[in-house]
């Protein structure tokens, strides 16, 4: 079973431009998650989609961010314009189906190291 | 509000000195409670699901086990090849049954 897979590995940036980050899920799974890690810190849930439709984006600051689950299987989450607090990793999820009541674990990429000087 | 403590923050032990992390949480309705390794440069990978109170699972050297506010990562006589950030996570009945994490605890296994 191929794992999930995330690009770019790293990007360096500058405050006030703009980047996007590219998941493609495990296949067959309805549930995808983006999360932000801070370095030190453990995975911050950013936005989580079910199929194609957003179940949860409370943390998302959406001034700056957004992100699209196309079909339901790939997703880009971008961030425009970006601060230096920005300065992360974004890790990608998915996992079977979220709403079931044997919920299946999370599955997670490798990530994409985010530096924004 | 859902919420997952992990202590301690780092620990460091030499080969074959068991002992254990903690991980305390408070959740509106447990769905699950999680168990993650994260090795440097790599996405968190899936260790243990508990359920319920009392329940245990093992893996090699680890061991879970859960109770109605903490549960406990007990790891036995471990090795170098266990140095990792174990992160605990929760997953409650509300709020679109969010997965939040705690912050991990730093394991380090010296030879």
């Amino acid at each position: 079973e191929a794992g999930v897979a995330q690009s770019p590995r790293y990007k360096i940036i500058e405050k006030r431009q703009s980047v996007a980050f590219w998941c493609n899920p495990i296949s067959g799974h309805a549930t995808l998650y983006w999360y932000q890690q801070i370095l030190g810190q453990g995975p911050k849930l950013l936005i989580q989609f079910q199929n194609n439709g957003v179940v949860d984006d409370s943390q998302l600051p959406k001034d700056r961010f957004s992100a699209e689950r196309l079909k339901g299987v790939d997703s880009t989450l971008k961030i425009q314009p970006a601060k230096l607090e920005d300065s992360a990793v974004y890790l990608c999820a998915s996992s079977l189906d979220h709403f079931r009541t044997d919920n299946s674990p999370l599955h997670f990429g490798n990530g994409t190291r985010l530096t924004v000087t | 509000e859902d919420q997952v403590t992990q202590s301690p923050e780092a620990l460091r032990l030499q080969e074959g000195e068991s002992s254990s992390l903690n991980c305390s949480y408070t959740v509106s309705g447990l769905r699950g409670l999680f168990w993650y390794r994260q090795d440097p440069g790599k996405g968190p990978e899936f260790l243990f699901t508990l359920y319920s109170a009392g329940e245990e699972k093992e893996k090699e050297r680890l061991k879970a086990t859960l109770t109605k506010k903490e549960s406990f990562l007990h790891i036995t006589a471990p090795k170098p090849e266990d140095s990792a950030t174990y992160l605990c996570a929760v997953q409650g009945n509300t709020g679109g049954f969010k997965t939040i994490f705690g912050a991990g605890t730093r394991l380090f296994v010296k030879a």
